[in-house]
């Protein structure tokens, strides 16, 4: 079967670093996602890792290891806006170089305390 | 914003009802993808409708079905509601050309509460 694991919570303080851990398991692999989603909230694309090694954006950094079928999202100098569920997600289908659907781990709640 | 657009917000029905959730994609994406979620089950890919033409199913009930017009709308039909399709339904859309990362635009969401 297709699966996404990754921790169900995550609690840090307040301008500390926090790395959020996802492994994978897909019949197809066309590339490593994550979402934020605040309480009530629409899932926001965060990142996305194609190739293994690591993208930055900003405070956000994220991981890729396609040997490993692994990744993770770092997230520095926390804030408490950064309070929310974390997703990763996968692409698991190619439509000759169009957009598939995106298969998501079950998310992390990240809480943020002061 | 996201420029997707959802309604309607909340919807409150009861079991055994039908009912139909609207989805308007961004300007210009021709992929429409709806998901659910639920509080144990995370984000689950229903299904995907490119150009108008269905292109993936994914955990999709055959009590539910979809719909993707000409204007590129999308409608999300579920009927015989049961008390487990209490979720929040998401529609989600993305471009074609030129998007390497995979990102899809989501809606706020409509909120479905069956009694």
């Amino acid at each position: 079967g297709q699966s996404l694991e990754q921790p169900s919570e995550v609690t840090a303080v307040e301008g500390a670093i926090v790395q959020i851990n996802c492994t994978y398991q897909t019949s197809g692999f066309y590339g490593l996602s994550w979402y934020q989603q605040h309480d009530g909230g629409a899932p926001t694309f965060l990142s996305y890792n194609a190739l293994d090694g690591l993208e930055e954006t900003g405070r956000f950094s994220s991981f890729l290891s396609r040997s490993d079928s692994y990744g993770y999202l770092l997230l520095q100098e926390l804030q408490m806006k950064d309070s929310a569920s974390y997703f990763c997600a996968v692409r698991d289908q190619d439509y000759g170089g169009s957009q598939g659907n995106l298969i998501f781990g079950k998310g992390t709640k990240l809480s943020v305390k002061p | 914003d996201s420029g997707v657009t959802q309604t309607p917000k909340h919807l409150i029905t009861a079991t055994g009802q039908r009912v139909t959730l609207r989805c308007s994609p961004r300007s210009g994406d021709l992929s429409v993808y709806w998901y659910q979620q639920s509080l144990d089950q995370g984000l689950q890919f229903l299904i995907q409708y490119y150009n108008g033409e269905e292109r993936a199913k994914g955990n999709i009930l055959e009590r539910f079905s979809a719909q993707q017009f000409p204007d590129l709308h999308s409608e999300l039909n579920l009927s015989s509601l049961e008390l487990g399709d209490s979720a929040l339904y998401f529609c989600a859309s993305s471009p074609e050309a030129g998007n390497t990362y995979n990102e899809q635009f989501f809606g706020p969401g409509t909120r479905l509460t069956v009694l």
